[in-house]
């Protein structure tokens, strides 16, 4: 059974750009929730994906944006690149929206 | 508004010797949930184990328990017999409610174990 899945590992732009980073949900799970995590720091919630819809976001600009898919798998984009934007992004996925979150194993974001 | 804390940044434990990694939380809701993951260098955050604000037995899984003293407001991990690849960091995280019935984690800035041989 796979696991939670991100793609790319690593990922190196600079400033002003845009990215989008993907993320595949362990089997049977149809809700997705990205997070943000700095250095040295835990995890800061971004939004959380369920039907196709965003149903919550956190405290991030607009600048950060999401789809999810019919089967499931979600993106994170991110336009205008700044600085501080450099973070592993994680990918959680459950079984539904209030379960247990299961992580992948992120991508690393270095914005130049 | 919702909280965790982690006071200890490292902690250092011997192989074989068991090892209690602190947390406590702040919140107004009744019902809640803890948690804990484990992060290697690797990145991927790895779940450990959950504690319901309602289950009445602390939550154990293989060598991992976790103390849940309601009234202090802790969530304790304790790992008993440490092993080498239990060096990582680790996260306490509290699912917050939201509305329409979805949720968030919060988590608190980690503790780092060094497991020593």
């Amino acid at each position: 059974d796979a696991g939670v899945t991100q793609s790319p590992t690593h990922l190196i732009k600079t400033r002003g750009q845009q990215v989008t980073l993907r993320c595949s949900p362990k089997s049977g799970h149809d809700t997705v929730s990205w997070y943000q995590q700095a250095l040295g720091q835990g995890p800061q919630f971004i939004f959380q994906y369920y039907e196709e819809e965003e149903r919550q976001r956190g405290n991030f600009p607009d600048r950060f944006s999401g789809h999810q898919f019919p089967n499931y798998s979600s993106e994170l984009n991110v336009n205008a690149l700044l600085l501080g934007d450099s973070a592993l992004y994680l990918c959680a996925s459950s079984l539904g929206p209030g379960d247990t979150q299961y992580f992948g194993p992120g991508t690393r974001l270095t914005v130049l | 508004a919702q909280k965790i804390t982690q006071t200890q940044p490292g902690m250092f434990v011997q192989e074989k010797e068991a090892v209690t990694l602190d947390c406590t939380y702040d919140t107004s809701d009744q019902s809640y949930g803890l948690f804990w993951y484990k992060q290697p260098s690797s990145g991927e955050m790895i779940f450990l184990i959950y504690q319901g604000s309602y289950d009445e037995q602390n939550a154990t899984e293989g060598r991992y328990s976790l103390n849940f003293q309601k009234a202090r407001k802790s969530a304790n991990l304790v790992i008993s017999a440490s092993q080498l690849g239990d060096s990582a960091m680790y996260f306490c995280a509290m699912r917050e409610a939201l509305s329409g019935g979805y949720n968030k984690l919060i988590f608190g800035a980690g503790t780092r174990l060094a497991v020593h041989p």
